[in-house]
């Protein structure tokens, strides 16, 4: 079976300090990988996504970046993070387009 | 950016009755889905619709789907204190990978 890891559930950082957030799936190879954010009552920000190792799509120019190392892992980074930042960060993977995604459980970054 | 937009932003409901929720987007889609959230939590997938089709079903759950009209409705049926959570509608584009949510409806079911 396929699972999806992401850690860890809870951050708080200061403001300018830099951020890596890890996402590794298991079970699967060659996954579509997203990185999601959604500010308090809002809905879902699509940051990144990867159809294959070295293919990163951003979707929101900003000061995040995202990187795949690895087949299975996805990582998003800042190198200076800012109060707009704060967020809750959700990883999800699926076999291909035009199927279901899965989710991890979510960081929730707190920038102070 | 946002593709799709859900309505009504909240709906607070009684155990029993049925709850519907539209969502519209702007693009050509490959399929649509919706999806649950419990809060704090990660999305939880519910049902997908492709493009061809115009209805599905799943236990409780029904969806439509308008692409002339570029809409789709979620309805759950005789609803549970259980089903009380944030509902998000995706459209799957037909470039190739992208999956985008919309703002989501927040569902209250009373006991």
């Amino acid at each position: 079976s396929q699972t999806i890891h992401q850690w860890p559930a809870t951050l708080v950082q200061p403001v300018g300090s830099p951020l890596s957030l890890e996402c590794t799936v298991e079970g699967t190879s060659n996954p579509n990988l997203y990185w999601y954010r959604q500010a308090a009552g809002r809905g879902l920000q699509l940051l990144f996504y990867s159809v294959g190792i070295g293919q990163i799509s951003s979707e929101v120019p900003q000061n995040l970046s995202a990187s795949r190392p690895q087949d299975r892992q996805f990582i998003l980074s800042s190198k200076k993070l800012l109060l707009s930042d704060s967020g809750f960060y959700l990883c999800a993977w699926r076999w291909t387009q035009s199927t279901e995604a899965f989710f991890g459980q979510g960081t929730r970054l707190t920038v102070v | 950016s946002q593709q799709g937009e859900e309505d009504p932003q909240a709906l607070s409901i009684q155990e029993g009755e049925n709850a519907t929720m539209n969502c519209s987007y702007k693009t050509s889609i490959n399929n649509l889905q919706w999806y649950r959230q419990n809060s704090g939590r990660g999305l939880v997938h519910l049902i997908l619709i492709r493009s061809n089709e115009r209805e599905k079903h799943s236990g409780r759950l029904r969806v439509t789907l308008d692409t002339s009209k570029k809409s789709s409705s979620l309805l759950i049926t005789a609803s549970r204190a259980a089903d009380t959570a944030s509902y998000f509608c995706a459209t799957d584009e037909v470039s190739y990978g992208k999956l985008t949510f919309g703002q989501g409806t927040i569902l209250t079911v009373h006991p």
